[in-house]
Protein backbone atom coordinates (compact mmCIF):
# COMPACT_ATOMS: atom_id res chain seq x y z
CA UNK A 1 0.00 0.00 0.00
CA UNK A 2 1.77 3.36 -1.41
CA UNK A 3 -0.60 5.34 0.55
CA UNK A 4 0.28 9.34 -0.90
CA UNK A 5 2.99 9.53 -3.85
CA UNK A 6 4.18 12.86 -5.08
CA UNK A 7 6.09 13.10 -7.99
CA UNK A 8 8.87 14.62 -8.58
CA UNK A 9 10.72 14.54 -5.42
CA UNK A 10 12.80 17.39 -6.61
CA UNK A 11 13.15 20.06 -9.32
CA UNK A 12 14.99 23.45 -10.04
CA UNK A 13 13.03 25.82 -12.77
CA UNK A 14 14.35 28.85 -14.47
CA UNK A 15 11.80 31.59 -13.73
CA UNK A 16 8.77 31.72 -16.10
CA UNK A 17 9.07 28.34 -16.56
CA UNK A 18 6.03 25.86 -15.92
CA UNK A 19 5.29 22.51 -14.60
CA UNK A 20 2.84 19.98 -13.00
CA UNK A 21 3.35 18.30 -9.54
CA UNK A 22 1.31 15.00 -9.53
CA UNK A 23 0.20 12.99 -6.67
CA UNK A 24 -1.70 10.40 -6.57
CA UNK A 25 -3.22 8.07 -3.43
CA UNK A 26 -4.37 4.42 -3.36
CA UNK A 27 -6.71 4.70 -0.62
CA UNK A 28 -9.77 5.61 -2.73
CA UNK A 29 -9.70 9.03 -0.41
CA UNK A 30 -12.34 11.66 -1.65
CA UNK A 31 -10.55 14.63 -0.11
CA UNK A 32 -6.79 15.70 -1.55
CA UNK A 33 -5.38 19.21 -0.81
CA UNK A 34 -1.92 20.72 -2.03
CA UNK A 35 -0.14 22.68 0.77
CA UNK A 36 2.86 24.97 0.61
CA UNK A 37 5.64 25.32 3.29
CA UNK A 38 7.85 27.98 4.28
CA UNK A 39 10.05 28.68 7.30
CA UNK A 40 8.44 30.04 9.80
CA UNK A 41 5.15 29.93 7.86
CA UNK A 42 3.39 26.47 8.39
CA UNK A 43 1.31 24.73 6.10
CA UNK A 44 -0.88 26.93 3.59
CA UNK A 45 -3.37 25.47 1.51
CA UNK A 46 -2.85 26.17 -2.20
CA UNK A 47 -6.07 24.49 -3.48
CA UNK A 48 -8.41 21.51 -2.67
CA UNK A 49 -10.65 18.76 -3.75
CA UNK A 50 -13.90 17.38 -2.36
CA UNK A 51 -14.13 14.34 -4.93
CA UNK A 52 -13.63 13.64 -8.43
CA UNK A 53 -14.75 16.26 -10.77
CA UNK A 54 -13.99 19.31 -8.07
CA UNK A 55 -11.31 21.79 -6.99
CA UNK A 56 -12.05 24.87 -4.76
CA UNK A 57 -9.38 27.35 -3.93
CA UNK A 58 -7.39 27.68 -0.97
CA UNK A 59 -5.35 30.28 1.48
CA UNK A 60 -3.22 30.90 -1.26
CA UNK A 61 -4.01 30.01 -4.96
CA UNK A 62 -2.18 32.77 -6.84
CA UNK A 63 -0.18 31.43 -9.29
CA UNK A 64 -0.96 27.83 -9.07
CA UNK A 65 -3.93 25.25 -11.22
CA UNK A 66 -5.05 22.39 -9.99
CA UNK A 67 -7.49 19.76 -11.58
CA UNK A 68 -9.18 16.33 -10.45
CA UNK A 69 -9.72 14.33 -13.37
CA UNK A 70 -9.58 11.00 -11.39
CA UNK A 71 -10.26 10.29 -8.09
CA UNK A 72 -6.74 9.10 -7.02
CA UNK A 73 -5.09 12.11 -8.61
CA UNK A 74 -4.44 15.64 -8.12
CA UNK A 75 -2.63 17.58 -10.14
CA UNK A 76 -0.96 20.99 -9.34
CA UNK A 77 0.33 23.12 -12.04
CA UNK A 78 2.65 26.40 -12.30
CA UNK A 79 2.02 27.90 -15.58
CA UNK A 80 4.49 30.29 -14.95
CA UNK A 81 7.08 29.85 -12.24
CA UNK A 82 8.36 32.75 -10.34
CA UNK A 83 10.86 32.79 -7.41
CA UNK A 84 8.07 33.47 -4.65
CA UNK A 85 7.32 29.90 -5.37
CA UNK A 86 10.47 28.56 -4.11
CA UNK A 87 8.69 25.88 -1.02
CA UNK A 88 8.15 22.33 -0.28
CA UNK A 89 4.59 21.46 -1.66
CA UNK A 90 3.12 18.44 0.23
CA UNK A 91 0.17 16.98 -0.76
CA UNK A 92 -2.86 15.09 1.63
CA UNK A 93 -5.55 13.18 1.47
CA UNK A 94 -8.18 11.91 3.84
CA UNK A 95 -11.29 10.14 3.43
CA UNK A 96 -14.08 12.43 4.33
CA UNK A 97 -12.75 15.42 5.42
CA UNK A 98 -14.01 16.29 9.16
CA UNK A 99 -12.32 13.93 11.79
CA UNK A 100 -10.46 11.95 9.58
CA UNK A 101 -7.03 11.82 9.27
CA UNK A 102 -4.97 13.18 6.35
CA UNK A 103 -2.90 11.48 4.61
CA UNK A 104 0.83 13.47 3.38
CA UNK A 105 2.98 12.38 0.50
CA UNK A 106 6.77 12.95 1.08
CA UNK A 107 6.68 16.57 -0.16
CA UNK A 108 8.63 18.19 -3.30
CA UNK A 109 11.06 19.97 -2.77
CA UNK A 110 11.11 23.07 -6.04
CA UNK A 111 13.62 25.71 -6.48
CA UNK A 112 12.99 28.89 -8.71
CA UNK A 113 15.90 30.64 -9.93
CA UNK B 1 -11.51 34.15 7.43
CA UNK B 2 -9.76 31.26 9.29
CA UNK B 3 -7.56 31.21 11.04
CA UNK B 4 -5.14 28.84 13.81
CA UNK B 5 -2.85 30.39 16.49
CA UNK B 6 -0.02 28.54 18.90
CA UNK B 7 3.42 29.50 20.17
CA UNK B 8 6.08 29.11 17.40
CA UNK B 9 8.38 27.35 20.10
CA UNK B 10 8.79 25.59 23.11
CA UNK B 11 11.33 24.15 25.04
CA UNK B 12 11.33 21.33 27.81
CA UNK B 13 13.55 18.90 29.15
CA UNK B 14 13.37 14.99 29.04
CA UNK B 15 10.83 13.53 31.14
CA UNK B 16 8.67 16.97 31.89
CA UNK B 17 5.32 17.83 30.35
CA UNK B 18 4.55 20.22 27.77
CA UNK B 19 1.19 21.65 26.64
CA UNK B 20 0.95 23.40 23.05
CA UNK B 21 -1.71 25.99 22.84
CA UNK B 22 -3.82 26.47 20.14
CA UNK B 23 -6.75 29.09 19.67
CA UNK B 24 -8.55 29.38 16.08
CA UNK B 25 -11.12 31.09 14.05
CA UNK B 26 -12.63 28.29 11.40
CA UNK B 27 -16.24 28.89 9.89
CA UNK B 28 -17.90 26.10 10.06
CA UNK B 29 -16.07 24.30 12.66
CA UNK B 30 -15.84 20.74 13.11
CA UNK B 31 -12.76 19.69 15.01
CA UNK B 32 -9.54 20.24 16.02
CA UNK B 33 -6.80 18.10 15.08
CA UNK B 34 -2.92 17.75 15.87
CA UNK B 35 -0.05 16.44 13.16
CA UNK B 36 3.82 16.00 14.62
CA UNK B 37 6.58 16.37 11.32
CA UNK B 38 10.11 15.55 12.32
CA UNK B 39 13.10 17.74 10.13
CA UNK B 40 10.72 18.65 7.13
CA UNK B 41 9.68 15.37 6.73
CA UNK B 42 5.33 14.53 6.05
CA UNK B 43 3.24 15.26 8.82
CA UNK B 44 1.77 12.35 10.74
CA UNK B 45 -1.49 12.66 12.47
CA UNK B 46 -1.55 12.55 16.12
CA UNK B 47 -4.92 13.35 17.47
CA UNK B 48 -8.78 14.74 16.79
CA UNK B 49 -11.65 16.18 19.20
CA UNK B 50 -14.54 16.60 17.51
CA UNK B 51 -16.32 17.46 21.41
CA UNK B 52 -15.30 19.57 24.25
CA UNK B 53 -12.89 17.42 26.62
CA UNK B 54 -9.87 15.37 27.16
CA UNK B 55 -9.16 12.70 24.53
CA UNK B 56 -5.81 10.35 25.34
CA UNK B 57 -3.63 8.39 23.39
CA UNK B 58 -0.59 7.14 25.18
CA UNK B 59 1.64 10.03 26.00
CA UNK B 60 0.02 12.24 23.87
CA UNK B 61 -3.59 13.93 24.73
CA UNK B 62 -5.34 16.50 23.33
CA UNK B 63 -7.82 18.88 24.70
CA UNK B 64 -10.75 20.86 22.84
CA UNK B 65 -12.70 23.70 24.55
CA UNK B 66 -15.72 25.08 21.78
CA UNK B 67 -16.94 27.85 23.90
CA UNK B 68 -13.02 29.50 24.28
CA UNK B 69 -12.44 28.45 20.48
CA UNK B 70 -9.29 26.67 22.06
CA UNK B 71 -7.36 23.89 22.19
CA UNK B 72 -3.91 22.09 23.55
CA UNK B 73 -1.98 18.98 22.99
CA UNK B 74 -0.36 17.55 26.32
CA UNK B 75 2.59 16.17 25.68
CA UNK B 76 3.52 13.41 28.81
CA UNK B 77 7.17 11.70 29.74
CA UNK B 78 8.89 13.56 26.97
CA UNK B 79 11.11 11.73 25.29
CA UNK B 80 14.32 13.17 22.51
CA UNK B 81 12.62 11.90 19.69
CA UNK B 82 9.10 14.16 20.79
CA UNK B 83 11.57 17.08 19.41
CA UNK B 84 9.87 18.05 16.56
CA UNK B 85 7.21 20.59 14.85
CA UNK B 86 3.83 20.26 16.25
CA UNK B 87 0.53 21.38 14.36
CA UNK B 88 -3.25 22.16 14.92
CA UNK B 89 -5.70 22.12 12.30
CA UNK B 90 -9.14 22.65 12.03
CA UNK B 91 -11.55 21.56 9.56
CA UNK B 92 -14.22 23.98 8.23
CA UNK B 93 -17.51 21.75 7.42
CA UNK B 94 -18.68 24.44 4.82
CA UNK B 95 -16.24 24.10 2.52
CA UNK B 96 -14.06 21.32 3.16
CA UNK B 97 -11.24 23.08 3.90
CA UNK B 98 -8.27 21.62 6.39
CA UNK B 99 -6.21 24.60 7.85
CA UNK B 100 -3.36 24.34 9.90
CA UNK B 101 -1.63 26.65 12.09
CA UNK B 102 2.13 28.15 11.54
CA UNK B 103 3.49 25.06 14.05
CA UNK B 104 5.07 24.86 17.27
CA UNK B 105 9.08 23.62 17.11
CA UNK B 106 9.66 21.56 20.16
CA UNK B 107 12.82 21.10 21.69
CA UNK B 108 13.64 18.18 24.68
CA UNK B 109 16.91 18.67 25.53
CA UNK B 110 18.55 16.04 27.88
Amino acid sequence: NAGVTQTPKFRVLKTGQSMTLLCAQDMNHEYMYWYRQDPGMGLRLIHYSVGEGTTAKGEVPDGYNVSRLKKQNFLLGLESAAPSQTSVYFCASSPSGAGSEAFFGQGTRLTVV
Amino acid sequence: GQSLEQPSEVTAVEGAIVQINCTYQTSGFYGLSWYQQHDGGAPTFLSYNALDGLEETGRFSSFLSRSDSYGYLLLQELQMKDSASYFCAGFSGNTGKLIFGQGTTLQVKP
